[in-house]
């Protein structure tokens, strides 16, 4: 499976908008781009995921690079309740299974 | 919607005993996940049932860890025996099919000390 790497922890103010990195250089061109986020004391939760193009919805919005060889996750005016630790993860359309295989994330904290 | 369930959310054993864990899937979901995440590290995947059918358990330590999923519903994961470094959260998951854009949904999961 591909891997992706993320910077460990990173800062933001309330109300700022904020954007998380992602690299993941051996992207082949079945991977899916998912982004899952870990509230304190709380199972992981979908934020978003994209292909080639870039998506929004509710939570977030992703930016994917044209070689796709790297992606932002982008929380447009972060809250103190969007402090957690956000996972990138690379999912194999051909792959076996659905699993998730996740890295150590970035973890992400809002100041007020 | 309910969510996943997981009972209990915290257990305190001593090593060499047995413990287990249980998970009730969102409804309708036809997969069940059970993760292993050690403190400071992302979750890994123990364990994948397909309804009743075990779809990748390559990642379970088969001699002391074991799973079922009872009628295709509910899933329990037992320890026996346990030893320290199995100390973690057992984190549940569920989703409606095995698609590759299919979202997981996570229970909070149950939190093991093995003393």
């Amino acid at each position: 499976d591909a891997k992706t790497t993320q910077p460990n922890s990173m800062e933001s103010n309330e109300e700022e908008p904020v954007h998380l990195p992602c690299n993941h250089s051996t992207i082949s061109g079945t991977d899916y781009i998912h982004w899952y986020r870990q509230l304190p004391s709380q199972g992981p939760e979908y934020v978003i995921h994209g292909l080639t193009s870039n998506v929004n919805n509710r939570m977030a919005s992703l930016a994917i690079a044209e070689d796709r060889k790297s992606s932002t996750l982008i929380l447009h005016r972060a809250t103190l309740r969007d402090a957690a630790v956000y996972y990138c993860i690379l999912r194999d359309v051909g792959g076996a299974t659905n699993k998730l295989i996740f890295g150590t994330g970035t973890l992400l904290a809002v100041q007020p | 919607e309910a969510g996943v369930a997981q009972s209990p959310r915290y257990k305190i054993i001593e090593k060499r005993q047995s413990v287990a864990f249980w998970c009730n899937p969102i409804s309708g979901h036809a997969t069940l996940y059970w993760y292993q995440q050690i403190l400071g590290q992302g979750p890994k995947l123990l364990i994948q049932f397909q309804n009743n059918g075990v779809v990748d358990d390559s990642q379970l330590p088969k001699d002391r860890f074991s799973a079922e999923r009872l009628k295709g519903v509910d899933s329990t994961l037992k320890i026996q025996p346990a030893k320290l470094e199995d100390s973690a959260v057992y984190l549940c998951a569920s989703s409606l099919d095995r698609g590759y854009t299919d979202t997981q949904y996570f229970g909070p999961g149950t939190r093991l000390t093995v003393l």
